[in-house]
């Protein structure tokens, strides 16, 4: 059974960090994993999506890495700023059985000015 | 495209009632998905379709909850009859085969 981990739960870092979000899935027979955005009562936003035969995505200040072998992905968040402050998931796409997705429980981050 | 389309964005309902939830995915998108999300456990998977044809049902909790697809720009979550334990924000998604997942704002549904 797939399980997807992140870590940490909540982050706190000052305006101007860099800062990284790991994702951690059990089993590597993905495929793809996605990281998303939400906001607080929003629904969710798409950031990147890393298909599972790329290694990295990046878009503006973001980029995401896979490495399936050893089921871990990062997003890094270059400079950071307070309007980043939202919960960050990860999302897993089965490659067998149908194609479920299996989403981490998030981590909070907030970043002060 | 104005994104997936979610109805009614707040749900108040008696223990008892019936409830039903709409969704309206992104034109062109072939695969639908039903979350419910909980502080307590998170975002959990509880149905979806591809091509209008349920392919998972297993995260739908009990004989109580039922969804439907009678065709490709719409889809139902019904509860019935609804508990206090229903509670939550049900988010409806859409993508285009196994290519980026699109979500709505979600419902919050809260169950008295």
């Amino acid at each position: 059974k797939q399980e997807v981990t992140q870590i940490p739960a909540a982050l706190s870092v000052p305006e101007g960090e860099n800062l990284v979000l790991n994702c951690s899935f059990t089993d590597s027979a993905i495929y793809n994993l996605q990281w998303f955005r939400q906001d607080p009562g929003k629904g969710l936003t798409s950031l990147l999506l890393i298909q599972s035969s790329q290694r990295e995505q990046t878009s503006g200040r973001l980029n995401a890495s896979l490495d399936k072998s050893s089921g871990r992905s990062t997003l890094y968040i270059a400079a950071s700023q307070p309007g980043d402050s939202a919960t960050y998931l990860c999302a897993v796409r089965l490659g067998t059985g149908g194609f479920k997705t299996i989403f981490g429980a998030g981590t909070r981050l907030f970043v002060k000015a | 495209d104005a994104g997936v389309i979610q109805s009614p964005r707040h749900e108040v309902t008696e223990m008892g009632q019936e409830v039903t939830l709409r969704c309206k995915p992104i034109s062109g998108h072939n695969s639908l998905f039903w979350y419910r999300q909980t502080m307590m456990r998170g975002l959990e998977l509880l149905i979806y379709f591809n091509n209008n044809v349920p392919i998972d049902d297993s995260g739908m909790p009990e004989d109580r909850f039922s969804a439907k697809m009678p065709n490709a720009s719409f889809s139902t979550l019904k509860i019935q009859p609804s508990e206090p334990r229903d509670s939550a924000v049900y988010f409806c998604a859409s993508s285009l085969g196994t290519a980026e997942a699109f979500f709505g704002q979600g419902t919050r549904l809260t169950v008295v």
